[in-house]
């Protein structure tokens, strides 16, 4: 059964960078029929998607986010990861990581809070 | 960009009620349309696809209709584990982005 889990620090400073990772268990991250998403959704708030990677390494990214994301992919660890520089307190937030099948995410992990804080 | 909208923001209704909510995107997106149910404290969960098409597993009185820019989600009869927000959600090819609408919280009366 496929499992996502986000793991990382709950506290960043401001200006300073995010960086979470997903571990993928239950399958291959090298499946050539899924892309992998991240999504973050600020407390009491809606959605955002903020970027999906391939397990080639392809990305594509959220516009507002473009400047400040960094999706990689690791295969040999089922491995894939979010840097989001220059935080403020506006990127506080639950981070979701998921397995996106075409246009739709079926799958999702449990989410982890990131609180951006001095 | 597209825009999606959703609509009631809330709405409180009674068990075995029949609920619709409504997803307008400001253009024209075929079926490309997702729902999904997110409880307190919980991930969200991919209920409907392609406007239309049950996720294996999701009981039959969830339901989706629409194509183009207007699409309505429905749950025939509502029950008390049913509490949750639900999003619509969109894909645009160009640029490549996914869009959810800003949800929509159902509560028991």
């Amino acid at each position: 059964q496929l499992q996502l889990q986000e793991s990382g620090p709950g506290l960043v400073k401001p200006s300073e960078t995010l960086s979470l990772t997903c571990t993928v268990s239950g399958g291959s991250i090298s499946s050539s029929s899924y892309y992998w998403g991240w999504i973050r959704q600020p407390p009491g708030k809606g959605l955002e998607w903020i970027g999906s990677i391939y397990y080639s390494g392809s990305t594509y990214y959220n516009p507002s986010l473009k400047s400040r994301v960094t999706i990689s992919v690791d295969t040999s660890k089922n491995q894939f990861s979010l840097k989001l520089s220059s935080v403020t307190a506006a990127d506080t937030a639950v981070y979701y990581c998921a397995r996106q099948f075409g246009y739709q995410l079926p799958h999702w992990g449990q989410g982890t809070l990131v609180t951006v804080s001095s | 960009d597209i825009q999606m909208t959703q609509s009631p923001s809330s709405l409180s209704a009674s068990v075995g009620d029949r609920v619709t909510i409504t997803c307008q995107a400001s253009q024209d997106i075929s079926n490309y349309l997702n729902w999904y149910q997110q409880k307190p404290g919980k991930a969200p969960k991919l209920l409907i696809y392609d406007a239309s098409n049950l996720e294996t597993g999701v009981p039959s009185r969830f339901s989706g209709s629409g194509s183009g820019t207007d699409f309505t989600f429905t749950i025939s009869s509502l029950q008390p584990e049913d509490i949750a927000t639900y999003y619509c959600q969109q894909y645009d090819n160009l640029p490549q982005v996914f869009t959810f609408g800003p949800g929509t919280k159902v509560d028991i009366k």
